[in-house]
């Protein structure tokens, strides 16, 4: 079946450790998407690619790193750069133009211990 | 850059009742898709529904209707016969049609349904 999936689904971090968010998607997408996602705070943009070896920023973007070296393939890294990286993290893909809706893998919950 | 306010954060619900979410947004493009996205506990976003904003007509799914007021910027989702498993965070977002833009979302509202 296509679809996203993002491995692990809840992962530790040490304080000022870099951790890897896998992001996989089957369904030959062109865009994907990492959102974070805090109590009250709706989802937020952390960065988005639109084709393969580009990629932009979003509203937060500060303190994560990304790669789109594949077209399947969109995984997050957050820094110790990141003050409060302890968040459900949420990855996206879409269609290319023109835009319909996003669909989504199951999240990854990290807790910095 | 568009913004999207969802003004309740929590609403309620008795069971087999019409509940309605709000949901107003800011843009200056004549041209885009709004979306209702719902997440139950298991936090796997799912599209509810979805509307473009160049058909007049409002979308309908089953229970789930909306009302599109263009010239407002107002997209409120009505859910009919409420049911047990409707319990959720509600979440309206924007899209531009074109660009391969990303989805902008609202904070959210959370949803309970009453036995």
């Amino acid at each position: 079946d296509g679809g996203i999936t993002q491995s692990p689904k809840y992962l530790f971090r040490k304080e000022g450790q870099n951790v890897t968010l896998s992001c996989e998607q089957n369904l030959n997408h062109d865009a994907m998407y990492w959102y974070r996602q805090d109590p009250g705070q709706g989802l937020r943009l952390i960065y988005y690619s639109q084709i393969v070896n580009d990629f932009q920023k979003g509203d937060i973007a500060e303190g994560y790193s990304v790669s789109r070296e594949k077209k399947e393939s969109f995984p997050l890294t957050v820094t110790s750069a990141q003050k409060n990286p302890t968040a459900f993290y949420l990855c996206a893909s879409s269609i290319g133009t023109p835009n319909t809706e996003a669909f989504f893998g199951q999240g990854t919950r990290l807790t910095v211990v | 850059a568009q913004t999207v306010t969802q003004s309740q954060p929590e609403m309620s619900v008795q069971e087999a009742e019409t509940v309605t979410l709000s949901c107003t947004y800011d843009t200056s493009e004549s041209d885009y898709y709004l979306f209702w996205y719902k997440q139950p506990p298991s936090r796997q976003m799912i599209l509810v529904i979805r509307q473009e904003a160049y058909k007049q007509q409002n979308a309908t799914e089953n229970r789930f209707s909306v009302n599109f007021q263009k010239a407002a910027k107002s997209f409120s989702l009505k859910i009919s016969d409420s049911q047990l498993g409707d319990a959720a965070m509600y979440f309206c977002a924007y899209r531009s049609r074109w660009g391969n833009t990303p989805l902008v979302f609202g904070k959210g509202t959370r949803l309970s349904v009453i036995a």
